[in-house]
């Protein structure tokens, strides 16, 4: 069955940087675009970068466009999300998301990431 | 693009017929979709593309709507549909509305 774990997540201080994975299986990874979706406490969710199923085409939010870096390695059926300079406003519950018929379709459980000092 | 939610809670009896509203401020076409979020679970893909229910997912739910408004019903409520539905559009870029509250009494 479809399997998405995220990793990584921890408390961090501002303007320092975190590498969020997130472990595919139970499907051909390397066909999917993939998706990062962020979910601040009682708050709705906002999403956050799109890659290609090849990688070669990233998209972003303008909240962290210039900040974090979507990348995933097929070989690997993993993806990535390298966050720098982060700042308060970025704590959240991050997910990461297959896409199906364009729309994150499977979720993973999420890794917290808290941005404080 | 935003999307407005509404009621921001519904509180129901199992049975009963459930009729959630997503508002859009500009036309996103068919380009919306519907989750249901249950506490401490991460968003789960009900609807995309207005009205396509997604893999598994119980012909009790059905979306409708185009362009700026949208509705999703869910004909006959269960306990296990105690959750926070949000909806979703893709026309420019994503956002999400505020979300409805679904309570089962």
């Amino acid at each position: 069955q479809v399997q998405l774990v995220e990793s990584g997540g921890g408390v961090v201080q501002p303007g320092r940087s975190l590498r969020l994975s997130c472990a595919a299986s139970g499907f051909t990874f390397s066909s999917y675009a993939m998706h990062w979706v962020r979910q601040a406490p009682g708050k709705r969710p906002e999403w956050v970068a799109v890659i290609s199923y090849d990688g070669n085409n990233e998209y972003y939010a303008d909240s962290v466009r210039g900040r974090f870096t979507i990348s995933k390695d097929n070989s690997k059926n993993t993806l990535y999300l390298q966050m720098n300079s982060l700042r308060r406003e970025d704590t959240a519950i991050y997910y990461c998301a297959r896409e199906v018929s364009s729309w994150p379709d499977y979720w993973g459980q999420g890794t917290l990431v808290s941005v404080s000092s | 693009i935003v999307l407005t939610q509404s009621p921001a809670t519904l509180s129901l009896s199992p049975g009963d017929r459930a009729t959630l509203s997503c508002r859009a401020s500009d036309s996103v076409g068919s380009y919306l979709a519907w989750y249901q979020q249950r506490p401490g679970q991460a968003p789960r893909l009900l609807v995309y593309d207005a009205s396509n229910r997604a893999t598994g997912i119980p012909a009790r739910f059905s979306g409708s709507g185009s362009g700026t408004d949208f509705t999703l019903s869910i004909s006959s409520l269960e306990p296990e549909d105690s959750a926070v539905y949000y909806c979703q559009q893709r026309r420019n870029w994503n956002t999400f509305g505020g979300g409805t509250k679904v309570e089962i009494k």
